[in-house]
């Protein structure tokens, strides 16, 4: 059974950074892209990058350009999401998702709380 | 970038109604089109996929149409766990784009 489970949530200050974590588990993680998306508080879903776990190649949205980074690690079969100088209306839950064209397995999501 | 644009951007609705959700691409996108289910505290869950693809383990009642421009998500009988945000979503090459979500609540 396919399972995409994420680090637990995180509260920064300003322009500190996060990482978040979306372990896999029950299929061939090098199969799939990961993408990540987020869900700022009363807002919609925002698309933030993917990441070909078998290759390492990657797209970043362009909002999070030079912000984003997205690496892998496949002997562990874990994506990360690393987000850099991070700001207040980056707060949101942050989600990891299996596919390329589509989502069809999510994480739990990991609440990212910027605060000072 | 390819916009997506959803109609109505909420609703009211009772059990058993027929629910009828539109995604407006800016531009053709064939039937690159996907459609998910989105509830408070819980993940998206995928509904449809290129565009009229029923996902696994996903109720008959739910639907999926169009392509080009114009698609349509049908829910031929709502059912007290369908009250939701739904979005539609493309994918290219390069990039997910979202729709801005229609939310289904109980009349």
């Amino acid at each position: 059974q396919v399972h995409l489970v994420q680090s637990g949530a995180e509260v920064k200050e300003p322009g500190a950074s996060v990482k978040v974590s979306c372990k896999a588990s029950g299929y061939i993680f090098t199969g799939y892209y990961i993408h990540w998306v987020r869900q700022a508080p009363g807002q919609g879903l925002e698309w933030v990058a993917w990441i070909a776990p078998n290759s390492g190649g990657t797209n970043y949205a362009q909002k999070f350009q030079g912000r984003v980074t997205m690496t892998r690690d496949t002997s562990i079969s874990t994506a990360y999401m690393e987000l850099s100088r991070l700001r207040s209306d980056d707060t949101a839950v942050y989600y990891c998702a299996r596919g390329v064209a589509a989502g069809d397995h999510w994480g739990q999501g990991t609440l990212v709380t910027v605060s000072s | 970038a390819i916009q997506l644009t959803q109609s109505p951007s909420s609703l009211s609705a009772s059990v058993g109604d027929r629910v009828t959700i539109t995604c407006r691409a800016s531009q053709g996108i064939s039937s690159t089109l996907a459609w998910y289910q989105h509830k408070p505290g819980k993940a998206p869950q995928l509904l449809i996929y290129d565009a009229s693809d029923l996902e696994s383990g996903v109720p008959s009642r739910f639907s999926g149409s169009g392509s080009g421009t114009d698609f349509t998500l049908t829910i031929s009988s709502l059912q007290p766990e369908d009250f939701a945000t739904y979005y539609c979503q493309h994918f290219n090459s390069y990039l997910w784009t979202f729709g801005q979500g229609t939310k289904v609540e109980i009349k």
